[in-house]
C-alpha cells in the first residue's frame, strides 16, 4: 500500500509569509504527527492529530497550527514565516494496537528567506 | 527537549566492520526505538525494544537495553555503504516521539 506522502518537497518564502504543508497518511491510519528538524534543534515533535482532533502538542509558538481532515489527510500551516521556521518537517502516520511504529513520510523542506 | 543523547555524533568505518552507536535518555520508558534517515529525507524504523527487554535482533541489528542505566546500545554488523545514514534512538507514544540528536554513520567502501 502507498506510504505517507507529504507535498510539496519543496518550498521557498519569504519572511512574513504564511505557508500550508499538506501530509496524506497510509490508509487506514488515524493518527498523523507533525515533526520539525532542524541542525540546531534536532527533531521536534510539533502536534499528533487523531480523528480531527489535536490530542497531543508539542512546545512551538501558536504559528504553527495543524488540522485534520475526516479522510484523515492533514495540514499544518505556519503564520507570519521567520528565518528560524527553515527546516524539514516531516510527518508520520500512526495505526493501531500496540507496538505499531510511525511510518515517516520524506518532508517538506521549507526555506525562509 | 531531547529526550535521547546519541553517541558518537558522527562514526567512520570501512565496509564490513561493525558500528556500534549509543543512546541515553532520561525518563522512565515504556518502549524504545530506532530510525534511520538517508541524508535529509524520511525517517525509517529500525526496531523497537520493549522495557522489559534485554536485546533485539533483527538482521544485521542487533539492540540492547539498560533500563537501570537509562541507555540502549545499536550495532550493526558487517556494514555496508547503504548503511550510510544518520541513526536517531527515540521514546515517548508511537505517535509523539522524542528523539535525540542522532549519530551520523560513515561507511566506506
Amino acid at each position: 500500500k502507498a506510504g505517507v506522502t507529504q507535498t510539496p518537497r519543496y518550498l521557498i518564502k519569504t519572511r512574513g509569509q504564511q505557508v500550508t504543508l499538506s501530509c496524506s497518511p497510509i490508509s487506514g491510519h488515524r493518527s498523523v504527527s507533525w515533526y520539525q528538524q532542524t541542525p540546531g534543534q534536532g527533531l521536534q515533535f510539533l502536534f499528533e492529530y487523531f480523528s480531527e482532533t489535536q490530542r497531543n502538542k508539542g512546545n512551538f509558538p501558536g504559528r504553527f497550527s495543524g488540522r485534520q481532515f475526516s479522510n484523515s489527510r492533514s495540514e499544518m500551516n505556519v503564520s507570519t514565516l521567520e528565518l528560524g521556521d527553515s527546516a524539514l518537517y516531516l510527518c508520520a502516520s500512526t495505526g493501531q494496537g500496540s507496538d505499531t511504529e510511525a511510518f515517516f513520510g520524506q518532508g517538506t523542506r521549507l526555506t525562509v528567506v | 527537549s531531547q529526550q535521547g543523547e546519541e553517541d558518537p555524533q558522527a562514526l567512520s568505518i570501512q565496509e564490513g566492520e561493525n558500528a556500534t552507536m549509543n543512546c541515553s535518555y532520561k525518563t522512565s520508558i515504556n518502549n524504545l526505538q530506532w530510525y534511520r534517515q538517508n541524508s535529509g529525507r524520511g525517517l525509517v524504523h529500525l526496531i523497537l525494544i520493549r522495557s522489559n527487554e534485554r536485546e533485539k535482533h533483527s538482521g544485521r541489528l542487533r539492540v540492547t537495553l539498560d533500563t537501570s542505566k537509562k541507555s540502549s546500545s545499536l550495532l550493526i554488523t558487517a556494514s555496508r555503504a547503504a548503511d550510510t545514514a544518520s541513526y536517531f534512538c527515540a521514546t515517548g507514544g508511537y505517535s509523539t516521539l522524542t528523539f535525540g540528536k542522532g549519530t551520523m554513520l560513515l561507511v566506506s567502501p
